[in-house]
């Protein structure tokens, strides 16, 4: 079974202060990918970010930046010098070689920005 | 236009009516996705479509009736709804083969309130 749990269920932090949203997962699969979505008040889901099983490389673009670790099957976010454009709801996500075209969610992070 | 066009935003129902929600894609994807987001839950799969065929009903129950007349459209019958299926419902959409490369491009939802 496939499992992506974000324990963190809502967050709020003062502007330009640093803030991790953290994710775990579970798969049996040896070939999976991790996804990382955003949902602003306007409700689409936008695409942040991919990584698949085999690249555990750090990655920072502009003021995100994600870690994965499979050794701890996690793939944690942190926003840097917080805004208040960043607040919004927060998705990991999971897809598995036996999962096919399916993408599993977990159930958010939402994020609060204070100014 | 954005890629994937949900109509209408919002929408009010009684328990006795009969609606439809309109999913429309421009991006030339041939997979598209029903998804339910209650407050507080994981997104739920709700139904996947591949090159216009069913290929996933993750045990919805009938008074949702999905249809998907090519590979561009999806619609959500919706009949006898009950007040806990009051959710935002999204679609979504990706080039079967690239999911892995871009996830899925998703709407921006249909708030649903069943009264």
């Amino acid at each position: 079974a496939q499992k992506v749990t974000q324990a963190q269920t809502e967050i709020s932090v003062v502007e330009k202060e640093d803030v991790t949203l953290d994710c775990v997962y579970e798969t049996r699969d040896t070939t999976y990918y991790l996804f990382w979505y955003k949902q602003p008040p306007s409700g689409e889901l936008v695409f942040l970010i991919r990584r698949n099983s085999f690249d555990e490389q750090n990655e920072i673009s502009g003021r995100y930046s994600w870690n994965f670790q499979k050794s701890t099957s996690s793939f944690n976010f942190t926003i840097t010098a917080s805004q208040v454009v960043d607040s919004a709801v927060y998705f990991c996500a999971l897809s598995g070689s036996s999962s096919a075209s399916k993408i599993i969610f977990g159930s958010g992070t939402r994020l609060s920005i204070r100014p | 236009e954005t890629g994937v066009t949900q109509t209408p935003r919002h929408l009010v129902m009684g328990m006795t009516n009969k609606k439809s929600l309109k999913c429309e894609q421009h991006l030339g994807h041939n997979a598209m996705y029903w998804y339910k987001q209650s407050a507080k839950k994981p997104l739920e799969l709700m139904f996947v479509y591949n090159f216009k065929e069913q290929t996933e009903n993750n045990s919805v129950p009938s008074r949702f009736s999905p249809e998907c007349p090519n590979s561009s459209h999806l619609f959500l019958h919706l009949h006898t709804l009950q007040p806990e299926d009051s959710a935002l419902y999204l679609c979504a959409s990706s080039q079967d083969g690239e999911l892995f490369n871009y996830g899925y491009t998703f709407g921006s939802g249909t708030r649903l309130t069943v009264v």
